[in-house]
This record gives structure tokens, sequence and C-alpha cells, in this order.
């Protein structure tokens, strides 16, 4: 059975840093681009950061950009994201997501993480 | 960046409805929508890929259509699991973005 799970989000003050880990089971990890979605409190999705299965390929929002930076470790199953500058638009539950068909559908989601940005 | 609209934002209906949701692409994405549906609380659910493919255990009673720029997903007969958040994302190009979501309430 596929899973993620998402730690490391907590409450962070503005300029604060916070790094998220996505821990995955049931597949080979090392085969499937990776993704990091977010959800600010009661809004819709929004995609932040993917990374290719062999971190070739970086690819971020712009609203990340310079502050986010994603990366996997293929031997322990995981995926990061390291999260600088924080902001309080960055408050948000933060999912991990597994990219599906060679392409960038995410099948499978993690719980999420909840980010909270506030002093 | 290519802005994915949704209408409606929200949607009354009946359980045995058939319902419709549009989502429109700012430029031509091909066939590169997928389809979710999330409910409160719980991370989103893919139903449709490549705009009219159904995710395995998918019910039947989802369909999606469309490419270039207008897409649809159907719900051909609306059961009480089924209402929900439903997004629209297109993947032909980062970022990938998604619609601002549709409200499937019950009436």
């Amino acid at each position: 059975e596929v899973q993620l799970v998402e730690s490391g989000g907590g409450l962070v003050k503005p300029g604060g840093s916070l790094r998220l880990s996505c821990a995955a089971s049931g597949f080979t990890f090392s085969s499937y681009t990776m993704n990091w979605v977010r959800q600010a409190p009661g809004k819709g999705l929004e995609w932040v950061s993917s990374i290719s299965f062999s971190s070739s390929y970086i690819y971020y929002a712009d609203s990340v950009k310079g502050r986010f930076t994603i990366s996997r470790d293929n031997a322990k199953n995981s995926l990061y994201l390291q999260m600088n500058s924080l902001r309080a638009e960055d408050t948000a539950v933060y999912y991990c997501a597994r990219c599906a068909y060679g392409d960038y559908v995410f099948d499978y989601w993690g719980h999420g993480t909840l980010v909270t940005v506030s002093s | 960046d290519i802005q994915m609209t949704q209408s409606p934002s929200t949607l009354s209906a009946s359980v045995g409805d058939r319902v419709t949701v549009t989502c429109r692409a700012s430029q031509t994405i091909s066939s590169s929508l997928a389809w979710y549906q999330q409910k409160p609380g719980k991370a989103p659910n893919l139903l449709i890929y490549k705009a009219s493919s159904l995710e395995s255990g998918v019910p039947s009673r989802f369909s999606g259509s469309g490419s270039g720029t207008e897409f649809t997903l159907t719900i051909s007969s609306l059961q009480p699991d089924d209402f929900a958040t439903y997004y629209c994302q297109q993947y032909n190009s980062s970022p990938f973005t998604f619609g601002q979501g549709t409200k499937l309430e019950i009436k």
C-alpha cells in the first residue's frame, strides 16, 4: 500500500525557517517524481514544487522561488522541503504528492502537515 | 502562467441529479487536465487524468471531457458520498495550476 507521511509542520515566526519531511513507503520511491502542494486555510490548492526521481529537474512556484528548497533522499525514501524567510501567506497545510503516468498528475497524497507563520 | 477558471464556484444539487462542472484554461493545454475531489479535512483524491481517463477505483458515474481550453467533469447520478469540492489542474506546463474549486452542496 502506498503511504506518504508528512512531518515537520508547526508554528514559526515570520522570517523563520522550517523543514518538512515526507516519508514514503509501498512503492519504489526512487522511480517517481515527487511534489509539494499546499492549501491555505479555507482556500484552494496551490502547487509549490516538484523534483524528478534523480533530482535532475526541479521546479518551484514563483511565490516560493528563492525561499524554499525541495530535495530528496532516495536511500531513505524521503522527500524534503526547506522553507526559509517564511511569511504569513505561507500558512497552509502542506501535502506531499506522487506524480503518476509519467506526468505531473498527483495520484497519491499524504495527510498533510500544517505550517502556521505568525508572531 | 496558465490560469484555470472553474464554474460554478458553488453548485447545489440533489441525490440522483446529473451535474457538470466546467474548467477553462487561459491558453491551450491539449489534454493535460486532471480532476480531483476533496472532502473537508482530507487530502485530494484523483478522479480523472488526461482530461477523460478514469483513475482506477473511481466510480464510472464520473467522467471527463474536453481538450484545448475547455473541459468538463460530469457526475451522471449524484450519490451522497459525492458532495465535496472539486478541483481541476493543468499539467501542460509549470507552474502546475489548479482551478479555484467548485463546492458541490446538497440542495
